[in-house]
């Protein structure tokens, strides 16, 4: 059973709009979320994360949200570009050290010009 | 800049035969991860390795063996390649934080991957 879900297969914006990706996780001792971005035939690289004491971290374009109660996180992407153009893994991590991480399934993100 | 090298990018191997997948990284990590990648389900962890000669299994390690003689070199081998060993395979790296360093930056380092066709 998976215990970090990303329910969408695919998500489809057109550039400039807000990208939102979305991940649910069931293991309540889950307490470190990263997302990571992932091009074809190139492995994945971290984008952003989040502490379970926050419930918002923002880099730039890219902000992320986690509800803690819901067991649910966003990432959204303002203003969304065409090589923002990916595979994005959420996942999540039990340990202090940020290690050990349990991935998400992931979601083809397409930004059309 | 960090480094972690999968010297094999695509690989077709025969059922039954003997497969090694090489990781080498350049950035002295303790921590090394074997994944694979399949469609729908994510990265999944087969064997991880904290220390050199050390090893834990991940959450598939069935069918995987795994070594680490040096500290920059983790191998996957697959004693014996099936049809459902057909995937992706990403090598990681990852360094714990020293004392007083926040999880903020703690980033687990990818390479490239290498494909598997066991036909």
């Amino acid at each position: 059973d998976q215990q970090v879900k990303q329910n969408s297969p695919s998500l489809s914006v057109q550039e400039g709009r807000i990208s939102i990706l979305n991940c649910d996780y069931t293991n309540s001792m889950f307490d470190y979320f990263l997302w990571y971005k992932k091009y074809p035939a190139e492995g994945p690289t971290f984008l952003i994360s989040i502490s379970s004491i926050k419930d918002k971290n923002e880099d730039g374009r890219f902000t992320v949200f986690l509800n803690k109660s819901a067991k649910h996180l966003s990432l959204h992407i303002v203003p969304s570009q065409p090589g923002d153009s990916a595979v994005y893994f959420c996942a999540a991590s039990t340990d202090n050290a940020g290690n050990m991480l349990t991935f998400g399934g992931g979601t083809r993100l397409m930004v059309k010009p | 800049d960090v480094k972690v090298t999968q010297s094999s990018r695509y690989l077709v191997k025969r059922t039954g035969e003997k497969v090694f997948l090489e990781c080498v990284q350049d950035m002295d990590h303790e921590n090394m991860f074997w994944y694979r990648q399949d469609p729908g389900l994510g990265l999944r962890l087969i064997y991880f390795s904290y220390d050199v000669k050390m090893k834990e299994k991940g959450d598939i390690p069935e069918g995987y063996s795994v070594s680490r003689e040096k500290k920059e070199r983790f191998s996957l081998i697959l004693e014996s390649a099936s049809t459902n060993q057909t995937s992706m395979y990403l090598c990681a790296s990852f360094n714990p934080p020293g004392e007083g360093q926040g999880k903020s930056g703690n980033t687990i380092y990818f390479g490239e991957g290498s494909w598997l066709t066991v036909v």
